[in-house]
């Protein structure tokens, strides 16, 4: 079975800042890799698909990278309501969720 | 606008069962395939069951294979999750997500129900 694994599962951060967060698979999956952002109590959103397509209405600020086994999403400027955790989710097989990363105030 | 509004949660004892619905508007339901996913209190997101646009072909994560069973009613456009001998660990917000593509499948889930809440407890 495939895993997957983020990193890093917290990380603090300012308003403005670049954040990157990465995802593994254990095996490749090409680009079948989604991002959901979930507020507290709220259903996750679909970010950004076949690993960096975005999404409608999505900012820019917000990107995709990656391919095989590393996929990278990074929030080019932290903006107050980009804090949330994120998940990481491949469509190569069965759908399988990353373990989440949590992005938290500094 | 795309509305997936989910019902049926509530508390019900191990070895119990539940029926879970989700109603879909907005879209042409007969035309995407539906999946279910859960996610524990204080935990990560675990995709569940998927069911194909037209019913032919339904797919289970290990966990729960055996013991629920996804399925739709076109004609109500409405998604069903039939759970059967619940566990404690079965604790979880079940929300119906819908597929992002037209009739073919890819997995990727770009509208979600707000959840109902299903409590395994003795």
């Amino acid at each position: 079975d495939i895993q997957m694994t983020q990193s890093p599962s917290s990380v603090s951060a300012s308003v403005g800042d670049r954040v990157t967060i990465t995802c593994r698979a254990s095996q490749g999956i090409s680009n079948w890799l989604a991002w959901y952002q979930q507020k507290p109590g709220k259903a996750p959103k679909l970010l950004i698909s076949a690993a960096s397509s975005l999404q409608s209405g999505v900012p820019s600020r917000f990107s995709g990278s990656g391919s095989g086994t590393e996929f990278t999403l990074t929030i080019s400027s932290l903006q107050p309501e980009d804090f949330a955790t994120y998940y990481c989710q491949q469509a190569y097989s069965f759908p399988l969720f990353g373990g989440g990363s949590k992005v938290e105030i500094k | 606008q795309v509305q997936l509004v989910e019902s049926g949660g509530g508390a019900v004892q191990p070895g119990g069962s539940l029926r879970l619905s989700c109603t879909a508007s907005g879209f042409t339901f007969h035309n995407n395939a539906m999946h279910w996913v859960r996610q524990a209190p204080g935990k990560g997101l675990e995709w569940m069951a998927f069911i194909r646009y037209d019913g032919t072909n339904e797919l289970y994560a290990d966990s729960v294979k055996g013991r629920f069973t996804i399925s739709r009613d076109n004609s109500k456009n409405t998604l069903y999750l039939q759970m059967n001998s619940l566990r404690d660990e079965d604790t979880a917000v079940y929300y119906c997500a819908k597929d992002i593509q037209y009739e073919e499948e890819v997995h990727y889930f770009d509208y979600w129900g707000q959840g109902t809440l299903v409590t395994v407890s003795s």
